[in-house]
């Protein structure tokens, strides 16, 4: 099983709500990405969790939230977002130590009203 | 800094038309660099990948592309292309967990 899998794969919410995105992997993967994509742009990254751990953080502003629960477990908590927050949200995960070779989910589309 | 430069942000071809998307970074100590493709509404998919050895490496569906150290160069060829590479193709350098994309280029092939 080489897939990574994302829930959902649209999100529409409003400026004040919470909401969570999931990803999920089975491939024993021990380093799982989030990654921002607008449109037309390349993917970004967000957070790297490396054994549960969190590993990279570019400086994200903290109303996003990651959680790692488990090796094949990854979340990103939503709260208090800006409409510039709407994009691709990807997931990745990857073999550590990392050589770049990642694995990537279909992405949630979220859109901030 | 750490950089990716992909030349050509939009190429059209006809089919069977052969295929060079250049790549150039920047980045300090060993790089490992990749290809990843972008269907229309599909996930990114690794295409090609260089880590050490041979500088020409072979990826799915016919692709191929060559380290050059010297021009800090990675380009992509296909010497014919389908209709189905229409999609869009990013370079990537990673070190560590940091992996830092090109800003893509977005190829139509004419059937």
């Amino acid at each position: 099983d080489t897939e990574v899998t994302q829930t959902p794969k649209h999100l529409v919410m409003g400026m004040t709500n919470k909401k969570s995105l999931k990803c999920e992997q089975h491939m024993g993967h021990r380093a799982m990405y989030w990654y921002k994509q607008k449109a037309k742009k390349p993917p970004e990254l967000m957070f790297v969790y490396s054994y549960e751990k969190l590993s990279i953080n570019e400086s994200v502003p903290s109303r996003f939230s990651p959680e790692c629960p488990n090796s094949s477990l990854l979340n990103l908590h939503l709260h208090a977002l800006q409409p510039e927050d709407s994009a691709l949200y990807l997931c990745a995960s990857s073999q550590p130590p990392n050589r770049g070779e990642q694995y990537f989910g279909p992405g949630t589309r979220l859109t901030v009203t | 800094a750490q950089s990716v430069s992909q030349h050509n942000h939009h190429v059209i071809l006809s089919e069977a038309a052969s295929l060079e998307l250049g790549c150039n970074y920047s980045y300090g100590g060993t790089v490992n660099l990749f290809w990843y493709v972008q269907y229309p509404g599909q996930h990114l998919q690794l295409l090609l990948k260089y880590f050490s050895g041979d500088p020409l490496v072979k990826g799915i569906k016919g692709f191929e592309a060559e380290f050059i150290k010297s021009k800090f160069s990675f380009n992509l060829r296909k010497p014919s292309v389908q209709w189905s590479d229409t999609a869009e193709y990013f370079c990537a350098v990673s070190g560590g967990f940091k992996t830092i994309f090109g800003a893509g280029t977005r190829l139509f092939v004419k059937a």
